[in-house]
């Protein structure tokens, strides 16, 4: 099981805003920059944003992300139905010295 | 463009070894730490290790240490996955990653994933 904890789900209509969070602790979210990844399904994971809120060239500005203390969150805005996808966060921690990825998020478009 | 190319799909038999390759274009193969991430079916992302190609550095996560070894040659433009004693539950997808940003950063590019399935 991983250090770090997602929601297994998120879900909402077109045009909707939805949030997924990402709970680690002080070794790993509390100290280090998290990374948000998508893998649409059947496909390798890509790059959704990095150092807790960059998006790399080409991400839709739909996507934003925050951190506070152990925890982050990916907010996808204006939902779209090719935003139907598992989201993963990432993070380096420093007791386990390696990275970490959170537990995974399904994000399904109503 | 920046490429990284994985090897085709392997089944093995439980308690012999495997051995996945990765070749990258597109940008200097020595600048970038590369990593290696396993998927089993229907799971989420595991981080198995990462290699700097420069010296050939390894960190490797705790679940894989003794099982895992991670090389990269330089002459070739690859990096390779080694995973021994397999058993059923290493049966997944294979991937491997650039990480920009060192051994702390994040993985920017990705290979397009490796089946292994492991069976008697």
């Amino acid at each position: 099981q991983s250090v770090v904890a997602q929601s297994p789900s998120a879900s909402g209509t077109p045009g909707q805003m939805i949030t997924i969070s990402c709970s680690g602790s002080s070794s790993n979210i509390g100290s280090n920059y998290v990374h948000w990844y998508q893998q649409l399904p059947g496909v390798a994971p890509k790059l959704l944003l990095y150092e807790n809120n960059q998006r790399p060239s080409g991400v839709p500005d739909r996507f934003s992300g925050s951190k506070s203390g152990t925890s982050a969150s990916l907010a996808i805005s204006g939902l779209r139905s090719e935003d139907e996808a598992d989201y993963f966060c990432a993070v380096w921690d420093d007791s386990l010295r390696g990275h970490v990825f959170g537990t995974g998020t399904k994000v399904t478009v109503l | 463009e920046v490429q990284l190319e994985q090897s085709g799909a392997e089944v093995k038999k439980p308690g012999s070894t495997v051995k996945i390759s990765c070749k990258v274009s597109g940008y200097p193969f020595s600048d970038y730490d590369m990593h290696w991430v396993k998927q089993a079916p229907g799971k989420g992302l595991e981080w198995m290790g990462l290699v700097d190609p420069i010296d050939g550095e390894t960190l490797y996560a705790e679940n894989f240490q003794g099982r895992v070894t991670i090389t990269a040659d330089t002459s070739r433009d690859t990096t390779y996955l080694a995973l021994s004693s397999l058993r059923a539950d290493d049966s997944a997808v294979y991937f491997c990653a650039r990480s920009h940003g060192g051994k702390f950063g994040y993985l920017d590019y990705w290979g397009q994933g490796t089946l292994v399935t492991v069976s008697s």
